[in-house]
């Protein structure tokens, strides 16, 4: 089944403990993003990798790094959480622009993040 | 910069149409597109418009008018499950491969 699989879906934190949630997709898509969703503010797009160590900012990379070391994996890492960064983070796949449907995201499930 | 409008909540009953507008402004226009998301779910690709127009899929259509950076999602003869929150999405390219999304509108479908 193609999908996209987050992991943990549910995580409590401490301010100031690193943190990692996983993503990883089996459609051997290109591209793949990093988003937030806080109530009323819709969904932001946090980082983005068009392949394989390309890796760039989306419009809230402020205390989130990623990495892009294999095609199916995206792992987003926050070093020091703080308050703020409670949110609903979602991680996405799709095929690069050049196919046309670079517009067809598949979402992860989400991971629910409380940072206290 | 890019950003994107669309009204907050929409009301409807079960069998009628509900139209959600989405306009846009970008430095360089490349597509719009529509995800659907129900409570406690993920977002699902809807429609995708590159060109103006209408595009038809099932009981949804989505349209697109490139000269007045205007586009809406078109959902037909609602039912109880389309009760979700649709939101607009484009790219542009002053953005590069950024995504930026409107701040979604709720529809709610009664009996």
């Amino acid at each position: 089944e193609a999908q996209v699989t987050q992991n943990p879906r549910y995580l409590i934190t401490v301010t100031g403990k690193k943190l990692t949630v996983t993503c990883s997709q089996n459609m051997n898509h290109e591209y793949m993003s990093w988003y937030r969703q806080d109530p009323g503010l819709g969904l932001r797009q946090i980082y983005y990798s068009m392949n394989v160590e390309v890796t760039d900012k989306g419009d809230v990379p402020e205390g989130y790094k990623v990495s892009r070391k294999e095609k199916r994996n995206f792992p987003l890492i926050l070093e020091s959480p703080s308050p703020n960064q409670t949110s609903l983070y979602f991680c996405a796949s799709s095929l690069n622009f050049g196919t046309g449907r670079f517009y067809e995201q598949y979402f992860g499930p989400g991971t629910r993040l409380t940072v206290t | 910069g890019q950003s994107l409008e669309q009204p907050s909540e929409v009301t409807a009953v079960e069998g009628a149409i509900v139209q959600i507008n989405c306009t846009y402004q970008t430095s360089g226009f490349y597509g719009l597109s529509w995800y659907q998301q129900h409570d406690g779910g993920a977002p699902t690709f809807l429609s995708y418009n590159a060109l103006d127009g209408l595009e038809e899929t099932g009981r949804f259509s989505s349209f697109l008018s490139r000269s007045d950076s205007y586009g809406y999602l078109l959902l037909q003869e609602l039912q109880m499950k389309d009760s979700a929150s649709y939101f607009c999405a484009v790219r542009d390219r002053a953005a590069g491969n950024k995504l930026t999304f409107g701040g979604g509108t709720r529809v709610l479908v009664k009996p």
